[in-house]
């Protein structure tokens, strides 16, 4: 069965401390991984497809980088406008998006 | 433009009621879908259409019934609702039903039921 784990499911940092968020899953066949951020109460909006192990896209204090376990999204010198859920999916068979339960990420002044 | 746009931003209905959900995109994209989220949970998929057809449906109960009129234009028709129907409703599209091609969200309706 085709899993999304997120982990932490939340995490709280000091403008400018960089983390990474982290995305386990299990698939019979990657067709992509989708990260996506989602503020309260609005649709998630799309930031990264990676479709094979090794492959890293960035965008702004972003970075996200595929192994053939995990998906990792790099936050470098965050800041609080950078607070918001992010989202890890899969697509399944090419039908549904399965979301990971997300990682509630703080970033204060 | 990677937009999809959703009306009524918000809406209150009472368990008799009729009401619809509007979604548009005008990407182009073939495959268009309806969502639920409830609070602090990832989205859960209700249905799928591709080239203006119903390709999934969720086990969705009949009080709820999607309708694609076009390839641009997706509604959800809400009829005796519950009150744990209460949600954020998510539209969705994407170029194609294959799994390669990322989903474009709408800002979602709030839907409250009394």
């Amino acid at each position: 069965e085709d899993q999304v784990t997120q982990s932490p499911e939340a995490l709280r940092l000091q403008e400018g401390e960089s983390s990474s968020l982290n995305c386990s899953y299990t698939v019979s066949g990657l067709r992509g991984l989708f990260w996506y951020r989602q503020d309260p109460g609005k649709g998630p909006e799309f930031l990264f497809t990676l479709y094979s192990a090794g492959e890293e896209k960035e965008k702004e204090r972003l970075k996200a980088t595929l192994t053939k376990k995990e998906s990792f999204l790099h936050i470098t010198a965050p800041k609080p406008e950078d607070s918001a859920t992010y989202l890890c999916a899969l697509n399944q068979a090419g039908t549904a998006l399965i979301f990971g339960k997300g990682t509630t990420l703080s970033v204060s002044s | 433009d990677t937009e999809v746009t959703q009306t009524p931003k918000h809406l209150v209905m009472g368990m008799t009621n009729k009401k619809s959900l509007k979604c548009e995109q005008h990407m182009g994209h073939r495959a268009m879908y309806w969502y639920k989220q409830k609070a602090k949970k990832p989205p859960e998929l209700m249905f799928v259409y591709s080239y203006e057809k119903l390709s999934i449906n969720e086990s969705v109960p009949s009080r709820f019934s999607p309708e694609c009129p076009n390839s641009s234009l997706l509604n959800l028709h809400l009829h005796a609702l519950q009150p744990e129907d209460s949600a954020l409703y998510l539209c969705a599209s994407s170029q194609a039903l294959a799994g390669y091609y990322e989903q474009y969200f709408g800002p979602g309706t709030r839907l409250t039921v009394t």
